[in-house]
């Protein structure tokens, strides 16, 4: 069983570029959450996505918009980026059972580097 | 203030000693808590969940405290696998995390 894959592993953009990162969660679940974890720092909320919809949202511009599609895999878009968004994406999976239980499951990330 | 505040450490700790780490939320509606494990470059992954009774997974001991706001993890007898960094979180309703910053653990020989 597949756990959260998510690509591409490393990526290096320049200020100003528009980047797409992509995921797909473990298999059985239907809801994805994207978090950016700066050096240091834990994850912070991006946005959560179920049924092809965004649920809800953290403290991010409109800059950062996602997807999802309807076989549950996601994408988290970003514009215009900023020397301050190199970071690791994070992508998390869980299914309902997980929105009691806490666990999410996280994808290896994506360490994104903005020049 | 921060949502969820932690030591960042390190805690330098040798093999077999006992170890705590404390953390703090401001949003009292918060209802579930955790910690999770995040081993350097790698992704975060629950380490247990954490209730107003405390609970125990092995060597792992977490506690609540809601009338001071505030979380606890205690390792007993160390291992050198035990180095990581331990992430506070709670959930924010539809399973949103809201991570700390994170405390981090060297266990040496």
């Amino acid at each position: 069983d597949a756990g959260v894959t998510q690509s591409p592993t490393h990526l290096i953009k320049t200020r100003g570029q528009q980047v797409t990162l992509r995921c797909s969660p473990k298999s059985g679940h239907d809801t994805v959450s994207w978090y950016q974890q700066a050096l240091g720092q834990g994850p912070q909320f991006i946005f959560q996505y179920y049924e092809e919809e965004e649920r809800q949202r953290g403290n991010f511009p409109d800059r950062f918009s996602g997807h999802q599609f309807p076989n549950y895999s996601s994408e988290l878009n970003v514009n215009a980026l900023l020397l301050g968004d190199s970071a690791l994406y994070l992508c998390a999976s869980s299914s309902i059972a997980g929105v009691l239980s806490g666990e999410q499951f996280f994808g290896p990330g994506t360490r994104l580097t903005v020049l | 203030r921060k949502e969820v505040e932690q030591d960042p450490g390190p805690f330098n700790v040798p093999e077999g000693a006992t170890v705590a780490f404390n953390c703090t939320y401001s949003n009292s509606a918060s209802q579930s808590f955790f910690w999770y494990r995040q081993d350097c470059r790698k992704e975060p992954k629950l380490l247990m969940s954490v209730y107003s009774s405390g609970n125990e997974d092995g060597r792992f001991t977490a506690q609540l405290n809601r009338a001071s706001q505030y979380i606890s993890l205690l390792i007993r007898d160390s291992k050198l696998s035990d180095s990581a960094t331990y992430l506070c979180v709670w959930s924010g309703g539809y399973n949103k995390l809201i991570f700390g910053a994170g405390t981090r653990l060297a266990v040496h020989p």
